[in-house]
């Protein structure tokens, strides 16, 4: 079965320092996002990508951060500077349609730890 | 802004039991409703979606249902198994891209 694949799986990073998350949709979808879920917290909307530019944002996803899809299949998340509450799970995600009408199919999830 | 919670935080049942998870949201103008599965150290699994046109969605031993005048989501489990232990979320979808998930149910299966 068709799966939205993320690397690395865990990420250390020094304060101030850049990451990149990678994540590779399933091939047939077109809406991308990304949320990312605090240890013992809800998870939260960050982005979501359609037709190669965002189409909503939350207040979370400011100007520190960035996404991309540099090439066919590849869906990246750039985080500029890193801070200590940016620590999180980060998962990716991708629909065929807009979730209004299909499931949304996540990834395992990248841990961010910024020390 | 759109709340979303899920009642009990945690539930403990012996294997075999049937169980009701429940979630309820303060923004009736729902676009659609999901139930996700999330497992330690992976993602989430949507296990249902349900429109806000449906009252109710059935899937093997799960179903889920909706009922947007009192703002609930009720997500049934059928004789339960040690491997459905995990946590569950409920997401809400308005008019806007985002899911709003609520904190989810910790589900504890006991052999």
């Amino acid at each position: 079965e068709p799966e939205v694949t993320q690397t690395p799986s865990h990420q250390v990073t020094q304060m101030g320092q850049e990451v990149i998350l990678r994540c590779v949709p399933i091939s047939n979808h077109l809406y991308f996002y990304w949320y990312r879920q605090i240890l013992g917290q809800k998870v939260e909307f960050l982005v979501s990508f359609y037709n190669n530019e965002i189409s909503e944002k939350s207040e979370i996803f400011d100007d520190q951060f960035s996404v991309e899809r540099p090439d066919g299949s590849n869906f990246t998340l750039k985080i500029r500077s890193t801070k200590l509450e940016d620590s999180a799970m980060y998962f990716c995600a991708s629909s065929v349609q807009r979730t209004g009408g299909e499931k949304l199919f996540f990834g395992s999830g990248t841990q961010l730890s910024v020390l | 802004k759109q709340e979303v919670t899920q009642i009990p935080a945690a539930l403990s049942v012996p294997e075999g039991e049937n169980l009701v998870l429940n979630c309820s949201f303060t923004d009736s103008a729902i676009y659609n409703l999901q139930w996700f599965r999330q497992d330690p150290g992976k993602g989430l699994t949507s296990l249902l979606l349900i429109q806000s046109s449906q009252r109710e969605q059935t899937s093997g031993r799960l179903n889920a249902s909706l009922d947007k005048s009192s703002g609930r989501s009720t997500l049934y489990i059928a004789a339960s198994q040690p491997g459905d232990s995990a946590t569950y979320l409920c997401a809400w979808r308005g008019g806007s891209e985002k899911l709003v998930f609520g904190k989810g149910t910790k589900l504890t299966v006991n052999p």
